[in-house]
């Protein structure tokens, strides 16, 4: 029973390079999302998919792109990195009955740390 | 604006005591999610309670209960009995608008030690 997991754990790039976090959960959640998660500032919401093949911006869009070509897999890419994307990212997913029931609670991975330099 | 406030300093508890968490909500959407996550210093984020704005009860959960002041715009968390392996950050969450939307907007978190 996997849940959400996430790859890699951490990460370090330079400013310019690009990368994909990746973000895969076995419970069949219709509902996927990345946050992340700066001190001192909470979790802000990236990007979100209510589906495959559905995406929308969340509260911090820029600098990243995402995809959801299937209901399992939901990555994060960072096409030039810069030191302000610095932080933890957490990936987050939920089932369409909860979603539905309003009590849409978040099964969340483990985070990726990201560093730029 | 914030949509979610957490404004209080880190805290220490004595193990055994009960503490209350302070959350402030801003929202003029007269449905809503309110909810409460924990997480440790090994940083995975657990989810806690929730409270519905609807929901007529002050939701419950094992040691866990909040107190939701709907007029006051507040949704405290309340641990009794704290135990040591309740220190950790705790965040408040509320989710905007009718079922279906799942966007989370996060407080800053409080921090609790729970001392021996």
């Amino acid at each position: 029973n996997a849940g959400v997991t996430q790859t890699p754990k951490f990460q370090v790039l330079k400013t310019g390079q690009s990368m994909t976090l990746q973000c895969a959960q076995d419970m069949n959640h219709e509902y996927m999302s990345w946050y992340r998660q700066d001190p001192g500032m909470g979790l802000r919401l990236i990007h979100y998919s209510v589906g495959a093949g559905i995406t929308d911006q969340g509260e911090v869009p820029n600098g990243y792109n995402v995809s959801r070509s299937t209901t399992e897999d939901f990555p994060l890419r960072l096409l030039s990195a810069a030191p302000s994307q610095t932080s933890v990212y957490f990936c987050a997913s939920s089932d369409r009955e909860r979603l539905i029931s309003g009590a849409n609670v978040l099964t969340f991975g483990a985070g990726s740390r990201l560093t730029v330099l | 604006a914030q949509k979610i406030t957490q404004t209080q300093p880190g805290m220490f508890v004595q193990e055994k005591e009960a503490v209350t968490l302070d959350c402030t909500y801003d929202t003029s959407d007269p449905s809503y999610g309110l909810f409460w996550y924990k997480q440790p210093s090994s940083g995975e984020m657990i989810f806690l309670i929730y409270q519905g704005s609807y929901d007529q009860q002050n939701a419950t959960e094992g040691r866990y209960s909040l107190n939701f002041q709907k007029a006051r715009k507040s949704a405290n968390l309340v641990i009794s009995a704290s135990q040591l392996g309740d220190s950790a950050m705790y965040f408040c969450a509320m989710r905007e608008g009718r079922y279906g939307n799942n966007r989370l907007a996060f407080g800053k978190g409080n921090q609790v030690v729970v001392i021996p």
